[in-house]
């Protein structure tokens, strides 16, 4: 079945770090693939999004590219902030159908 | 444009008793769909309403839960009765159109305590 696997948190980071968070799946035919984050007291916003092979969805000095030949879609950035700290979630969307399938989400703190 | 708003944002009951979870969705959003976290682990989808039909209830968990939307506009989600594994963070989302470029908008979720 459909499935997406993420890097297990809490990931913590000092200010103007590299940041990675590596995110899987394993879904038939062509799935959306997304980057949620919920950031803290709040509700889970959509990041950045890639509908297709070789796209890289971008946002807020976020980005990712979806792999099709290694099924990943790992969420980077430049230099974090304070104010990235949240948990990322990466999803799956199947073409048929309209659930979201999540990974377990990735806890990020970034430090001054 | 108002966003997906969800009632309560907290609740707390004892096991057996019954708690009714509210969701608004975007207006004019044809799609409904409920989620839920359980203790820190992935966000599972429950299930999706097209206007007020069940497109999809694969995801609820036994019949203790029901979910409705009379109407095509808000949804409700009863726990009846709940037990402790219930707890969790229920979140709504709703979008507008299906196909795989649609975009589910979240609301803030209501946190479910089961004590």
């Amino acid at each position: 079945g459909n499935s997406v696997t993420q890097m297990e948190g809490p990931v913590t980071l000092s200010e103007e770090a590299f940041l990675t968070i590596n995110c899987t799946y394993t879904a038939t035919g062509y799935p959306s693939l997304f980057w949620y984050v919920q950031y803290p007291g709040e509700g889970l916003q959509l990041l950045l999004k890639a509908t297709k092979a070789d796209d890289k969805g971008s946002n807020k000095g976020f980005e990712a590219t979806y792999r099709k030949e290694t099924t990943s879609f790992h969420l980077e950035k430049g230099s974090v902030q304070v104010s990235d700290s949240a948990v990322y979630f990466c999803a799956l969307k199947h073409n048929q159908g309209g659930k979201l399938i999540f990974g377990q989400g990735t806890e990020l703190s970034v430090k001054p | 444009e108002a966003g997906v708003t969800q009632f309560p944002s907290h609740s707390v009951i004892e096991k057996g008793q019954t708690v009714t979870l509210r969701c608004d969705p975007i207006s004019g959003h044809d799609n409904l769909y409920w989620y839920r976290r359980v203790m820190g682990k992935e966000i599972k989808f429950l299930l999706h309403f097209v206007k007020e039909s069940k497109q999809d209830e694969s995801g609820m968990p036994n019949n203790r839960f029901l979910a409705e939307r009379t109407g095509g506009t808000y949804s409700t989600l009863k726990v009846q009765p709940a037990e402790l594994e219930d707890s969790g963070v229920y979140f709504c989302a709703s979008s507008h159109q299906r196909g795989t470029t649609d975009t589910q908008y979240f609301g803030p979720g209501t946190r479910l305590t089961v004590l």
